[in-house]
């Protein structure tokens, strides 16, 4: 029930495309929802977060799309980019308790083609 | 601001050794979490310190541990190294660990068992 599941492992776009990396859940109990990007050699850093009172928020390209009823979240990268090439994560943790404690996707491997 | 600093970047270790890894969080970050990455099970979640106290704790076995001091540094222990404990160690800080606040990772500490 902790667990989020992440689609697809890897994700190949043209320069000018979108990109779209999906989330599920089923811990109804989440409701912080963080996407990260993360290149070689780096940490992950955080990108944009949602929280479950809004169904869509966005920022410059990125944009997190937000269905609680179906338990799943987005992120859409618009007008991709060489330097977005990257690895996503999505994320999600419990308000309260749970002290720092994130639940990561796989994660997605974008590759944008110039 | 400084982001969040891990040292070293880079260890060598071989099975049976010990090895403590450093995390300096940004500054006014009272929180700290630890996190390890490997291929096959990804991001996953050790511990949070706060105030020098562990608040929260995920399912690794005891030979993980950690510590937090009074200016919010932390370290974190593995005892008795087994060649699974190869993996990125990455270390986050928040403000307060909050399940809905920001968290910012470091660049990692590299551990490679031998």
């Amino acid at each position: 029930q902790q667990q989020v599941k992440q689609s697809p492992q890897s994700l190949i776009v043209q320069k000018g495309g979108i990109s779209i990396i999906n989330c599920a859940y089923e811990n109804t109990a989440f409701d912080y929802f963080p996407w990260y990007q993360q290149f070689p050699g780096k940490g992950p850093a955080l990108l944009i977060a949602i929280r479950p009172d809004v169904s869509e928020k966005k920022e410059g390209r990125f944009t997190i799309s937000f269905n609680k009823s179906a338990k799943q979240f987005s992120l859409h990268i618009m007008d991709s980019q060489p330097g977005d090439s990257a690895t996503y994560f999505c994320a999600a943790s419990t308000g309260g308790t749970s002290y720092g404690k994130l639940t990561f996707g796989q994660g997605t491997i974008l590759t944008v083609h110039p | 601001k400084a982001g969040v600093t891990q040292t070293p970047r880079y260890l060598i270790k071989t099975r049976g050794q010990q090895v403590t890894l450093s995390c300096s969080p940004i500054s006014g970050h009272r929180s700290v979490s630890w996190y390890q990455q490997t291929p096959g099970q990804g991001l996953q979640f050790l511990f949070e310190y706060f105030s020098e106290t562990q608040r929260n704790k995920g399912n690794f076995p005891g030979r993980f541990s950690g510590r937090q001091f009074s200016n919010s540094r932390s370290e974190m222990n593995v005892s008795t190294l087994e060649l699974g404990d190869s993996a990125l160690y990455l270390c986050a800080s928040s403000a307060t660990g909050g399940g809905n606040q920001p968290q910012h990772f470091g660049d990692g500490t590299r551990l490679s068992i031998l």
